[in-house]
């Protein structure tokens, strides 16, 4: 089952408008983290924000916001005032409970298939 | 500055010719981990490791080895590269910590193999 769901491979924004990227995942640990990711057309993947399952607020940083809904296991992002820069793939990311192996505990990320954003002028 | 550095950042090999692509962190991180990215495919582990001499395999480990010597490099080694493995590389470091252990990436190492 996917653990990840990206329901948008693209989305179109005019600068300065915000843009809501969605995000739902499935998880049955009660114990689990959020992540969402910029990968610019450089290639790199630069971290965004981040979001606790035990987190009582809605993270936020900068322009992005978290919307997380626990209840109904989305974790959206919210980039307020598009800039030009914003244009990039955006990948959801979970960590759920770290699995113990031979190796010690794994912290290994699943990640969405990514939403394409494009800013206009 | 805080980062994770990858060396080589592009690399065209031929089969079968060993390469390592290095990678090195300097927060102190405990936790290292390589995903390779491939179309369609996504974000896939390959191999991660909690700390010094201690390393297991991910989700797609064949053909790939590491090593874990010291806290701060963790590099991947292909010892006789084939073209499937022609992909987008990350390595990745994070603390070892069971909230907000945040994942912080290189930049990608681009790897061709003819």
């Amino acid at each position: 089952a996917q653990k990840i769901t990206q329901t948008q491979p693209g989305m179109f924004v005019q600068e300065k408008e915000a843009v809501t990227l969605d995000c739902t995942y499935d998880t049955s640990d009660p114990s689990y983290g959020l992540f969402w990711y910029k990968q610019p057309s450089s290639g790199e993947m630069i971290f965004l924000i981040y979001q606790g399952s035990y987190d009582q607020q809605n993270a936020t940083e900068g322009r992005y916001s978290l919307n997380f809904q626990k209840a109904r296991k989305s974790a959206n992002l919210v980039i307020s005032a598009s800039q030009l820069g914003d244009s990039a793939m955006y990948f959801c990311a979970m960590r759920d409970q770290p699995t113990l192996n031979s190796g010690g505990s794994n912290y290994k990320l699943t990640f969405g298939k990514g939403t394409l954003l494009t800013v206009n002028p | 500055e805080a980062q994770v550095t990858q060396n080589p950042r592009y690399l065209i090999t031929v089969t079968g010719k060993k390469l390592t692509v290095t990678c090195s962190q300097n927060m102190n991180h405990e936790y290292m981990s390589w995903y390779r990215q491939d179309p369609g495919l996504g974000l896939r582990q390959i191999y991660y490791s909690m700390n010094v001499e201690v390393t297991d395999k991910g989700d797609v480990p064949e053909g790939y080895k590491v090593s874990r010597k010291e806290k701060r490099n963790f590099p991947l080694i292909l010892e006789s590269p084939s073209p499937n493995q022609t992909s987008l590389y990350f390595c990745a470091s994070s603390l070892f910590a069971t909230t907000k252990n945040i994942q912080y990436f290189g930049a990608g190492t681009r790897l061709s193999v003819l």
